[in-house]
């Protein structure tokens, strides 16, 4: 059963403590993406790879940092360094460069105390 | 990326066509307009999309105006499960999705 999968889907930290969100997806897709969005928000993309062992910073980058070691696998690491993590975070992929529709996981609800 | 405007929320009753319209009017020739939803609490799901004709699928319809400055989204016969938050993106040819805050649409018994 194809699809992307996010863990948890519950998440709750520490302020100052590092945490890193998983995202697995086995579509075969090149592309993969992280996004934040807040309460009555749209989303808002924080990194995006499209090959393996190759990511871009997003629109809000500063915090986060990422890793594309294998193609099914993009994780996230929230750092202490990011002043306002409490967030739904949502993982998504693609075939590809250009305008490929993007498909989303479930997402990870983050929360830090 | 060309911006979009969309009503803030909808309603429409079961089993009657929902029409949700997006406003782009800053489209460019090269752009798509895509359609995606987002169920509460859940990750966007994406609907359809098109560059100047009209597109169906087993989801939905997708009516683009001639000048390319407007959209419609058609759910032929709206169910509860429908009801949603609806956002209407214009895309160039790059990786880059802009979501904006939707039209929450609420689908009534």
């Amino acid at each position: 059963d194809g699809g992307i999968t996010q863990s948890p889907k519950y998440l709750f930290r520490k302020e100052g403590q590092n945490v890193t969100l998983s995202c697995e997806q086995n579509l075969n897709h090149d592309a993969m993406y992280w996004y934040r969005q807040d309460p009555g928000q749209g989303l808002r993309l924080i990194y995006y790879s499209q090959i393996v062992n190759d990511f871009q910073k997003g629109d809000i980058a500063e915090g986060y940092s990422v890793s594309r070691e294998k193609k099914e696998s993009f994780p996230l690491t929230v750092t202490s360094a990011q002043k306002n993590p409490t967030a739904f975070y949502l993982c998504a992929s693609s075939y590809g460069q250009g305008a490929y529709e993007q498909y989303f996981g479930p997402g990870t609800r983050l929360t830090v105390t | 990326d060309a911006k979009t405007t969309q009503p803030t929320s909808m309603d429409c009753a079961e089993g009657r066509a929902a029409n949700l319209p997006c406003n782009h009017s800053t489209i460019s020739g090269n752009e798509y307009v895509y359609w995606y939803r987002q169920i509460h609490s859940q990750g966007p799901q994406y609907i359809i999309h098109g560059l100047k004709n009209n597109e169906t699928n087993e989801m939905a319809s997708l009516i683009i105006t001639e000048d390319r400055k407007s959209s419609t989204l058609i759910l032929p016969h709206a169910t509860l499960r429908d009801t949603a938050v609806y956002y209407c993106i214009v895309r160039g040819s790059n990786y880059k999705l802009t979501f904006g805050k939707g039209t929450l649409l609420t689908v009534n018994p």
